[in-house]
């Protein structure tokens, strides 16, 4: 039972460089979330999908693309990665009938 | 909207003292309310969680936390702390019918023997 995971774990990109972090579970979750880790702001929504093929922004969308084509995996595309975009990503699943969400083990983005 | 503070950035115990880790949201509504835990160089688990009922919950590795609506707190404690919860604690709140959680800022703890 793998359950959630994320991959790559660690990734080292270029500045302009085009980015896609992936995230796959196997509990078929309806909902599917993105969050991005950053020192003194806890977690912060990036998107969030409640079933294939719809998508919404959450709290801080710039900067990234989602797709969910497949209920189980919920890429996070960086289209022209920036430093700002240095941290430590985070996907998470919950079910539809319930509120609590269970999380990947993260990626950590750096962007030079 | 939302929110959730968590008024400790930092925690320092000793192994085998109680713990208390403070939450406080705001919300209008009765919310839905979790901890987590993150251990270095992991992913979030989920400690507990309170929809109703009972404001007194038990979780997972000997945590609970009391819900005091009068409050609007969600605090969390351990009677005695163990080296392993060294660790940082998320709060985290979800209103009714709306499935996405605001966290708080966390609370690192540090465990000293």
């Amino acid at each position: 039972d793998a359950g959630i995971t994320q991959s790559p774990r660690y990734k080292i990109t270029e500045t302009g460089r085009q980015v896609t972090l992936m995230c796959h579970q196997t509990w078929s979750h309806s909902y599917m979330f993105w969050y991005r880790q950053d020192l003194g702001h806890g977690l912060r929504l990036i998107y969030y999908s409640a079933a294939a093929d719809i998508t919404d922004k959450g709290e801080v969308p710039d900067g990234y693309v989602v797709s969910r084509s497949k209920t189980e995996n919920f890429p996070l595309t960086l289209e022209s990665a920036t430093r700002s975009q240095t941290s430590v990503y985070f996907c998470a699943s919950r079910t539809s009938g319930s509120y609590e969400q269970y999380f990947g083990p993260g990626t950590r983005l750096t962007v030079t | 909207a939302q929110s959730v503070t968590q008024p400790d950035i930092h925690i320092t115990v000793s192994e085998g003292a109680s713990l208390e880790l403070r939450c406080n949201y705001s919300y209008g509504a009765t919310p839905y309310l979790f901890w987590y835990v993150q251990s270095p160089g992991q992913g979030l688990q989920l400690l507990l969680k309170y929809f109703s009922g009972d404001t007194l919950v038990q979780g997972i590795k000997g945590f609970e936390a009391e819900f005091k609506r009068s409050q609007s707190s969600f605090n969390l404690r351990k009677p005695s702390v163990h080296w392993s919860d060294a660790a940082e604690y998320f709060c985290a709140v979800g209103p009714y019918n709306d499935y996405k959680l605001s966290f708080g800022a966390g609370t690192t703890v540090t465990v000293r023997a």
